[in-house]
C-alpha cells in the first residue's frame, strides 16, 4: 500500500509569486487536507477536499486555493506570496470526513519566501 | 471553537522509563476523534494513537496508551520504556466529524520530548 506523498520537497520562492503543492493520497481514500506548519507552531488547517469538492475551509485568505482530482490527488496553489507564507505545508488523506476516520500524512513540502 | 493545549513546551526522560504528556481540549462537540501525533526533526507528522469520543476504553499502540479522562476534557499520552528514538516533537489533535463543516484536525502547540540515555 503506497502512503501518502508530496512533491516538491523543498521550494523557494520570491515574495508576489505563485506556487503549486502536489499530493498524491494514500491508495483508497478518497479525502485530503492541507496544512500550514510555521517554524515552532502546531499545524493550521488550510481546506480540506472530499470527493473533488471542497468541504471545510480554515481562516486562510482566498489567494490559498485548490484543487482535487478524480483519483483523488490533491494540489495547493499559493498566490502572491507573503514572507509568512514560509512554512511546512502537510498534506492529509482519509477514508472519510468522519472524527473516527485516522488521518495519515505526507512528508511535507517546505516552502521558503524570500 | 475547538482547542487544544499541550502545557508542556518541553519533557525530559530518561531511556527506559515511562512519561506522560499532557493534553486538554475543549469543544460543545458530542462527537469527535482524540490523536497523537509524532514528527521527528525530518517533519513528516507520524500518527501514533486515536481515542474516539465515545470509546469507553482507553486506547493502546504498543508502548503508547492515551489516558482518556471525558469528564476533565483531557487526553494524555503515556510512552512506556522510552527509547532513544522517541525523541521528537508530539502533537495532539482533535478532530469534530461534522461531514458539512469538513472534519478538521486541530492540534496543540506541542510538547518537544527528549530521550536521555
Amino acid at each position: 500500500e503506497t502512503g501518502v506523498t508530496q512533491s516538491p520537497t523543498h521550494l523557494i520562492k520570491t515574495r508576489g509569486q505563485q506556487v503549486t503543492l502536489r499530493c498524491s493520497s494514500q491508495s483508497g481514500h478518497n479525502t485530503v487536507s492541507w496544512y500550514q506548519q510555521a517554524l515552532g507552531q502546531g499545524p493550521q488547517f488550510i481546506f480540506q477536499y472530499y470527493r473533488e469538492e471542497e468541504n471545510g475551509r480554515g481562516n486562510f485568505p482566498p489567494r490559498f486555493s485548490g484543487l482535487q482530482f478524480p483519483n483523488y490527488s490533491s494540489e495547493l496553489n499559493v498566490n502572491a506570496l507573503e514572507l509568512d507564507d514560509s512554512a511546512l505545508y502537510l498534506c492529509a488523506s482519509s477514508t472519510g470526513t468522519r472524527a473516527y476516520n485516522e488521518q495519515f500524512f505526507g512528508p511535507g513540502t517546505r516552502l521558503t519566501v524570500l | 471553537a475547538q482547542k487544544i493545549t499541550q502545557t508542556q513546551p518541553g519533557m525530559f526522560v530518561q531511556e527506559k522509563e515511562a512519561v506522560t504528556l499532557d493534553c486538554t481540549y475543549d469543544t460543545s462537540d458530542q462527537s469527535y476523534g482524540l490523536f497523537w501525533y509524532k514528527q521527528p526533526s525530518s517533519g513528516e507528522m507520524i500518527f501514533l494513537i486515536y481515542q474516539g469520543s465515545y470509546d469507553e476504553q482507553n486506547a493502546t499502540e504498543g508502548r503508547y496508551s492515551l489516558n482518556f479522562q471525558k469528564a476533565r476534557k483531557s487526553a494524555n499520552l503515556v510512552i512506556s520504556a522510552s527509547q532513544l528514538g522517541d525523541s521528537a516533537m508530539y502533537f495532539c489533535a482533535m478532530r469534530e466529524g461534522h461531514v458539512n463543516r469538513g472534519s478538521r484536525l486541530t492540534f496543540g502547540e506541542g510538547t518537544q520530548l527528549t530521550v536521555n540515555p
